[in-house]
């Protein structure tokens, strides 16, 4: 079975500065990667997944991921914050093959302020 | 093309009272899952349907919860009898083929069991 682990619960920044959001994860066999954000009162979105290639990866919103599979993480990392930001972010596995299902770290919840 | 509806948005009910949340997944998609979201315990998978069948439903808290999809367009998940300690945010999500897609989130159902 797969676990994820979001390894701060919160993370307060001021605008325009840079923001890494930790994601280790535990699986036995392969596996897909991804960030969701949640903005207050509403689903999930997706932001960014890695499914295989390269391991840079980027997203929506300026945000971008890099797996690394010694480490076993996929750290979330923007630039420039911006007061728009401000949202619960979730780091979420499922093991590669069709049709599984993506299992959610607690969540980090990312507060920017001016 | 309208995303994953759910009703109600919110449902405040007593103790013992049946509970059922209705769920309609995007068209055309193979997969739908139900998660429940609490501040203690984050996201968690309760069940999961490929092709309306029940693929894992090894997080379902216990008998008082069931699930069905009877068609590829509607889901429920019942609880009878509700408790206080369910009180929480109920997800649905779907997606289209197998593990590397998107999965789109509902807004969600506030349900609160006094």
């Amino acid at each position: 079975a797969q676990s994820v682990t979001q390894l701060d619960s919160q993370v307060p920044v001021f605008e325009e500065a840079p923001v890494e959001l930790r994601c280790n994860y535990s699986s036995s066999v392969s596996v897909y990667l991804f960030w969701y954000v949640q903005y207050p009162n509403q689903g999930l979105q997706l932001l960014l997944k890695y499914l295989s290639g390269s391991t840079l990866v980027k997203g929506i919103n300026g945000f971008e991921a890099e797996f690394n599979k010694s480490q076993t993480s996929f750290h979330l990392r923007k630039p420039s914050v911006h007061i728009s930001d401000t949202a619960e972010y979730f780091c979420a596995v499922s093991e590669t093959g069709a049709g599984t299902a993506l299992i959610f770290g607690k969540g980090t919840t990312l507060s920017v302020s001016s | 093309d309208a995303g994953v509806i759910q009703s109600p948005r919110h449902e405040v009910t007593e103790m013992g009272q049946e509970v059922t949340l209705r769920c309609k997944p995007i068209s055309g998609h193979n997969s739908l899952f139900w998660y429940r979201q609490t501040m203690m315990r984050g996201l968690e998978l309760l069940i999961y349907f490929n092709n309306n069948v029940p693929i894992d439903d090894s997080g379902m808290p216990e008998d008082r919860f069931s699930a069905k999809m009877p068609n590829a367009s509607f889901s429920t998940l019942k609880i009878q009898p509700s408790e206080p300690r369910d009180s929480a945010v109920y997800f649905c999500a779907s997606r289209r083929g197998g593990g590397t897609g998107e999965l789109f989130f509902g807004e969600g159902s506030r349900l609160t069991v006094l």
